[in-house]
């Protein structure tokens, strides 16, 4: 069935070093990916963006880039801050279709 | 803004018992949605609401309904609660699902 997943589930990090989380999909028809952040106790948060006719998209601190080829998705955060420590999902959802599809996320923990 | 409010944050219920989880949103979106996460397994969606007057099955609704009271309320029932229902629940809404979602802050709900 189609599945958006994860490569690594924690991840750690020192404070000041830039991340790289990942991100596979099985859809090839999927033209929407959104990442999101989870700090705990809260829900999910929007980060950043991408359609599916572009390959990268910068934001404040983070970088998502977009891979079709192979169906792979990364985050990059720049300069890791102990409050970027949370769980980091991707989502994809296909024109047409209502539901965004979650991974089953990936943990940063930064260390000051 | 308030966003996306979800009632009660926290509630412990013996089997059988019933209860309804609220969910309202004041940004005057669309669709909403009702999700569970549990440990290692991401996001999954019980039910959603396109619009006011629609709702359809998720991945997981047995044991769920649901109910889209107006544009702003959208309830999620447990009519026998299980142990297998312990998760957090999460509400979200959105303008569309192309433009991602947001979410409230989540019910942590626990069967005994």
């Amino acid at each position: 069935g189609e599945s958006v997943g994860l490569h690594l589930p924690t991840l750690s990090v020192q404070e000041g070093d830039n991340s790289i989380i990942n991100c596979a999909y099985s859809n090839s028809a999927s033209d929407y990916f959104i990442w999101y952040k989870q700090e705990s106790g809260k829900g999910p948060q929007f980060i950043i963006d991408i359609r599916s006719n572009m390959d990268k998209r910068q934001g404040q601190r983070v970088t998502v880039l977009l891979n079709k080829t192979v169906k792979h998705l990364s985050l990059q955060i720049a300069a890791t801050q102990p409050g970027d420590s949370a769980v980091y999902f991707c989502a994809e959802i296909r024109t047409g279709f209502q539901k965004l599809v979650f991974g089953t996320g990936t943990r940063l923990l930064v260390s000051p | 803004n308030a966003g996306v409010t979800q009632t009660p944050k926290f509630q412990v219920l013996k089997t059988g018992q019933s209860m309804t989880l609220q969910c309202a949103q004041d940004m005057n979106h669309n669709s909403m949605y009702w999700y569970r996460q549990d440990p290692g397994m991401g996001l999954r969606l019980i039910y959603y609401s396109a619009s006011e007057g629609t709702t359809d099955k998720g991945e997981v609704p047995n044991g769920y309904n649901v109910s889209r009271l107006n544009k702003r309320e959208f309830s999620l029932r447990l009519e026998s609660a299980a142990p297998s229902q312990t998760s957090v629940y999460f509400c979200a809404s959105s303008e569309r699902a192309l433009y991602g979602y947001t979410f409230g802050s989540g019910t942590r709900l626990t069967v005994v």
